[in-house]
This record gives structure tokens, sequence and C-alpha cells, in this order.
């Protein structure tokens, strides 16, 4: 059975530490692997990572895959108080947007 | 560019009545996927509509249906709701091609009494 494990499940940290989000996956016919990012509403797109090795980055957000070894991580620099909130990542299999997703990983940062 | 609209925001049922939630994807996203969103279970696929289409379903029993117009707006329908079915209802857009990422909207919350 496909499935995405999220760990840690949560996460408390002071502003300006730095964290690490992972993210291991077993889907079928694996082509992508999205992170959001979810606070009170809709979650918000941050990557799509479909090469291992190559890292996506985003201002003090960034992401890299490991296809051999099936997982991902999600780094946050500078932490701030904005950035608290539901971590997901969700495999996708080639041809669908059937999406596999974790249960998440909630971030709290405080000042 | 308008994101992607849900109606309503929130709904209050009771158990064995139905309901029918609304999406209207991003302009021109021809894809709409529905998630399922608890507590406990994260975030569950229940099917992915393309060009009026079913293109996929997740493992949601039959009382969860749903359907997509030609104008790419898609409904969800759940007859005799049950307690369980309480949760958050996604919809995400995208244009198509799954090289492309999905993107959601706010949701609807579903309580049911």
């Amino acid at each position: 059975e496909d499935k995405v494990v999220q760990s840690p499940l949560s996460l408390v940290v002071h502003e300006g530490d730095t964290v690490t989000l992972n993210c291991s996956y077993e889907v079928t016919n694996f082509r992508s692997l999205l992170w959001y990012k979810q606070e009170k509403k809709a979650p918000t797109f941050l990557f799509m990572l479909t090469s291992s090795g190559i890292e996506k980055k985003s201002g003090r957000l960034s992401s890299i895959l490991d296809k051999k070894e099936l997982f991902s991580i999600l780094n946050i620099t500078a932490t701030q108080t904005g950035d608290s909130a539901i971590y997901l990542c969700a495999g996708g299999p080639s041809g669908t947007y059937k999406y596999i997703f974790g249960t998440g990983t909630r971030l709290k940062v405080l000042a | 560019k308008a994101g992607v609209t849900q109606t309503p925001r929130y709904l209050i049922k009771t158990r064995g009545q139905q309901v029918t939630l609304s999406c209207s994807p991003i302009s021109g996203h021809r894809s709409v996927s529905w998630y399922q969103q608890t507590p406990g279970q994260g975030l569950q696929f229940l099917f992915e509509y393309f060009s009026e289409t079913q293109r996929n379903k997740g493992n949601f029993p039959g009382r969860f249906s749903g359907r997509q117009f030609s104008n790419s707006r898609s409904e969800m329908n759940v007859s005799t709701l049950e307690l369980g079915d309480s949760a958050l209802y996604l919809c995400a857009s995208s244009p198509g091609d799954s090289g492309q990422p999905q993107h959601f909207g706010d949701g609807t919350r579903l309580s049911i009494l």
C-alpha cells in the first residue's frame, strides 16, 4: 500500500532557529513529491520535486529529494513566527493526481 | 488570477441527509481533485476529474460521488451522511498535466450532528 510518513509530528522552536522536516515515501510509479504549507485555510504550494539531488530554494526555504532512499527534506532557516503552520508532503504517481499525503508536521515558532 | 473557490465555506447537517459541495477551479485549469481532511487521517484523496470524466478514485464508499461540468467547475455529493463524514473537504485544481502542482481552495467545513 502506498504511504507517506512525515517526521517529526510536531516541533517547537525559537525565532532564528533552523529546522529540518522529513518525508519518506513509498509510492507506486512515483513521479513527484510536493510540499505544502497549511495555516488556517488552504494548503499553499511550496515545492515540487521530481529529480533526485537537485535542491529547490525559495527564500529561507529549501528542499531536496533522494529517489534512491525514498525521502525528502524541507529546510527552513532563520525561522520566523510566520512560519508556524502544518507542513504537508505528498507523493504523486506518474500520470495521475492521486497524491498520497502525509499527516503533516506541525511547526510552532516562538518569538 | 482568481484562486480556487469553494462554496459554501461551512455546512451543518444531520445524519442521513445529503450534501453537495461546489468547486470553481483556477481559470484555465481542467483537472479538479477532491480531498477529505480530518485530524486523525490527514488529507485523503477522494477523486479527480478531468474534462468531465472521473480519472482517478480513492478508497471511499459509493456515498461519495462527484461530477465535473464543461466549464471545469466540479461538485461533490455525499449521501446518507454519517457522523464520521465531519471533515474539511478540499478541492484542488491544476492544468491537467501531472507535471504541474495542484493548488487548493480554502475548503468546506462539514459538520454532522
